[in-house]
């Protein structure tokens, strides 16, 4: 059964500090795994997306690891802000028909000034 | 550029009855995509349409729902009679392109059947 996990579940910083977030998943045949930000009522928003052959991608201040071998990503937040504050969900995509994805159950965010 | 609408942003119904959704992706994007999050589970896969036919459809849970996109535009997702199992937050999605491409999601219908 395809599974994405994600770690922590929740997580509480201090404005201004780094943080990194993990993805484990079993999805196979692998297409793609994107990163997304959700706030609270609102649709998610795509951060990274990285394919078989990249094992980096940065968006501004969030980069995203991807390591195949051991099925794993991480997503790492430099320089925290408030606005950072959101669930932050990790989607693996199936090969043959990238259109269907496996989403994590998030991690939520929350910086403090 | 408008970004992917759904409507209505809130639907209350009771058990037995017949809601329509509706989902307005962004110009242009042939991709669409349904999902859906039911209460204190991840979100969940429906369907893909390219264009107005059917891509995989292997997330939607029962007969009981029907999604079209005729036109290759907008698109409905009918659930004909509803249950209580079946509350929880639908997006829709679009893309330009399939794969790899970036998908655009939007607000969400929040659906509650008593």
């Amino acid at each position: 059964k395809n599974q994405v996990e994600q770690s922590p579940q929740s997580l509480i910083i201090l404005e201004g500090k780094n943080c990194t977030l993990q993805c484990n998943y079993t999805v196979s045949p692998f297409s793609n795994l994107r990163w997304y930000k959700q706030d609270t009522g609102r649709g998610p928003v795509s951060l990274t997306i990285m394919t078989f052959s990249e094992n980096t991608k940065s968006n501004g201040r969030y980069t995203a690891t991807l390591d195949a071998d051991t099925k794993q990503s991480s997503l790492h937040i430099t320089a925290s802000q408030l606005s950072d504050s959101a669930s932050y969900i990790c989607v693996v995509s199936e090969g043959t028909n990238a259109g269907k994805s496996t989403f994590g159950d998030g991690t939520t965010l929350t910086v403090k000034p | 550029e408008a970004g992917v609408t759904q409507f209505p942003s809130h639907s209350v119904i009771e058990k037995g009855q017949t809601v329509t959704l509706r989902c307005d992706p962004i110009s242009g994007h042939d991709n669409l995509y349904w999902y859906r999050r039911v209460m204190g589970k991840e979100i969940k896969f429906l369907l893909h349409f390219v264009k107005e036919s059917k891509q995989d459809e292997s997330g939607m849970p029962n007969n009981r729902f029907l999604a079209e996109r005729t036109g290759g535009t907008y698109s409905t997702l009918k659930v004909q009679p509803a249950e209580l199992e079946d509350s929880g937050v639908y997006f829709c999605a679009s893309s330009l392109a399939g794969g790899p491409d970036t998908q655009y999601f939007g607000p969400g219908t929040r659906l509650t059947v008593l």
